[in-house]
């Protein structure tokens, strides 16, 4: 069974550039989640989405980051303008959608660094 | 404030030796999970503990999830240098469609 997708695995920009990030969740699986993880910390929820309705995305910056899931399926994280706080990894997650505690399975990430 | 505390932050540890890491909160937490992660790799789940005072073996990992259902800690017997990595103690705050709040994790080097 393939794996959670993500691209580009690594990007680097000048602040106040923009840029977007993708992901392909396991198939068949109807959350994802956008983590932001900070250099030395854990992932921070930054949104997430059940099927293309979101479920949480209180600690999305809006005024800079934005993130959708049109079909259900895969999905984009854009930040525009970009600051340097924001050189991190961003991690990509699915899980089954189902009541009680969920595995969520990890994409490798994409490292943004910015400039 | 961070919801879940990890303690060490840095454990650096001979072959073989035994160790303990731990996941303190004043928040109770309906389930907590714990993952690996490696240096370019996406976290992955290692055990998920839902009952006060449970506890779960995985080989030489022991987890252990509070009778208040506020902690955990993950015992590694006779480590190994594929043991290292960071691990992360995320918790849920309650059961169904809720975000998990993520520790800062315990860097553990195991050294050969």
């Amino acid at each position: 069974e393939a794996g959670v997708a993500q691209s580009p695995r690594y990007k680097i920009i000048e602040k106040r550039q923009s840029v977007a990030f993708w992901c392909n969740p396991i198939s068949g699986h109807a959350t994802l989640y956008w983590y932001q993880q900070i250099l030395g910390q854990g992932p921070k929820l930054l949104i997430q989405f059940q099927n293309n309705g979101v479920v949480d995305d209180s600690q999305l910056p809006k005024d800079r980051f934005s993130a959708e899931r049109l079909k259900g399926v895969d999905s984009t994280l854009k930040i525009q303008p970009a600051k340097l706080e924001d050189s991190a990894v961003y991690l990509c997650a699915s899980s089954l959608s189902a009541g009680g505690p969920r595995e969520q399975f990890f994409g490798p990430g994409t490292r943004l660094t910015v400039l | 404030t961070q919801l879940l505390e990890q303690s060490p932050q840095f454990l650096s540890i001979q072959e073989g030796e035994n160790l303990t890491v731990y996941c303190n909160s004043s928040s109770v937490f309906s389930s907590l999970q714990w993952y690996r992660q490696e240096p370019g790799e996406g976290p992955v789940l290692l055990v998920t503990v839902v009952t006060g005072g449970e506890v779960k073996k995985l080989k030489r990992l022991t987890f252990q999830f509070g009778d208040a259902r506020k902690d955990s800690s993950l015992h590694i017997t006779a480590a190994q240098p594929g043991d290292t990595g960071l691990y992360l103690c995320a918790g849920a705050r309650s059961s169904g469609n809720t975000p998990l709040v993520f520790g800062k994790g315990t860097r553990l080097s195991v050294i050969a």
